[in-house]
Parts: structure tokens; C-alpha cells; sequence
């Protein structure tokens, strides 16, 4: 199965201030890769899907770039609303296998 | 309007088979490139995924838990079942159901989900 390498595992950062996480994967995947935002106590939330398309109704301050191993989700301007725990999911090859969370935490 | 809905019961007891069942509105697992997951999240731990069935119904297992799984599709009724047999405290989690579309050559992320069900077990 292929190896996801998420970080960093955690991170405090400020209203305004631009955050990116990072997901490597244990061989290349193409841009067969998403990344979800989870609440406590609820679901999570497709952003981006396809490494850098952005899911309709997401807003515009997420972004995600990369392909092959190395993954990047940025948030240019962190909101209060955006303090929650980031998921990447690679989807290239069964089984499919998620990175173990970031938590984005207020500073 | 897509939705999804997890049901199964909230306590079994291990060495018991664990039946969940996903019921949704707003698509059809009949149409070319629809798709169906489940993933689990145990207590304060990250997100696992489980299995996958297809429009086609072509299944996926994650490779830990394939001999313990069973995921099939009733169109009729817009359900998704999944079993998991034999199950232990560790797989007390909460369970979720999603809807991913697939593309050409790709999917398109897991885009719409269930509110999840929690699942204990425990004697």
C-alpha cells in the first residue's frame, strides 16, 4: 500500500496568516490526490480533489498544488473558520490511503 | 440534492458481525462513474479508509481488513452495505459513508458524506 507522509502534524497559526501542509507519498501517484477538512464532530469536507482543482463552493483562499510525491495545501489567509484538522487522501491505487491529520490550531 | 445516511446498530459485541448500512437519495448507483466508501475514524485518530463498490460493481478492500469485509449494493433501494466480521474493541470508530464520481482516468474526491455512526464494541 502506498505510504502517506503528512506534516506537520500539527501547527498554531494566526487569523490572516498563510498555512501549508504538506503530504508525500511512498511512490508517485500522478495528481491522484485530495484533501478534506474535518470539524470536531462532523464529517469531513472535500476541498481539493485532482491535487489543484478546487471543489465548487470551497473558498477561493484554498489552493493545492503538486503531483508525483510531494503535495502541497496552502491557505492564503487563514480564517476563524479554518481551524480544524486537514486530511489528504490519495486515490491512485487501491487501497486507497489517507495521511494521518494536521491540526490547524489558533495562536 | 446528494445525501447520505449511515444506519447499524451503536453497540456490538465482539467476535459479532457489524452490519451498516448506507442509504442515499439524489444519485444512482446504476449511472457510469458513481461510486460508494466507506471510512472510519476511531476515537481521536485519523481517518481510514475501507472499501469502495462501484457503478459496475467492482469492489475494493483496504488490505488489512479484506478477509473481514464485505461491501455490496442494493440499486433498488439506493443502499450500500458494508459487514465487517469478527470485530474487536479496536474497531470501535465512527463510520462514514461517502459519494465519490470517477472521471476518465481519476476520481474526483469523496465530495459528498454522511453525518457518520458510531459503532462500539465492547462485551
Amino acid at each position: 500500500a502506498i505510504q502517506m507522509t503528512q506534516s506537520p502534524s500539527s501547527l498554531s497559526a494566526s487569523v490572516g496568516d498563510r498555512v501549508t501542509i504538506t503530504c508525500r507519498t511512498s511512490q508517485g501517484i500522478r495528481n491522484d490526490l485530495s484533501w478534506y477538512q474535518q470539524k470536531p464532530g462532523k464529517a469531513p469536507k472535500l476541498l481539493i480533489y485532482a491535487a489543484s482543482s478546487l471543489q465548487s463552493g470551497v473558498p477561493s483562499r484554498f489552493s493545492g498544488s503538486g503531483s508525483g510525491t510531494d503535495f502541497t495545501l496552502t491557505i492564503s489567509s487563514l480564517q476563524p473558520e479554518d481551524f480544524a484538522t486537514y486530511y489528504c487522501l490519495q486515490d491512485y491505487n487501491y487501497p486507497w490511503t489517507f495521511g494521518q491529520g494536521t491540526k490547524v490550531e489558533i495562536k | 440534492q446528494v445525501t447520505l445516511r449511515e444506519s447499524g446498530p451503536a453497540l456490538v459485541k465482539p467476535t459479532q458481525t457489524l452490519t451498516l448500512t448506507c442509504t442515499f437519495s439524489g444519485f444512482s448507483l446504476s449511472t457510469s462513474r458513481m461510486c460508494v466508501s466507506w471510512i472510519r475514524q476511531p476515537p481521536g485518530k485519523a481517518l481510514e479508509w475501507l472499501a469502495l463498490i462501484d457503478w459496475d460493481d467492482d469492489k475494493y478492500y483496504s488490505t488489512s481488513l479484506k478477509t473481514r469485509l464485505t461491501i455490496s449494493k442494493d440499486t433498488s433501494k439506493n443502499q450500500v452495505v458494508l459487514t465487517m466480521t469478527n470485530v474487536d474493541p479496536v474497531d470501535t470508530a465512527t463510520y462514514y459513508c461517502a459519494r465519490i464520481l470517477r472521471s476518465y482516468s481519476s476520481y474526483n474526491g469523496m465530495d459528498v458524506w454522511g453525518q457518520g455512526t458510531t459503532v462500539t464494541v465492547s462485551s
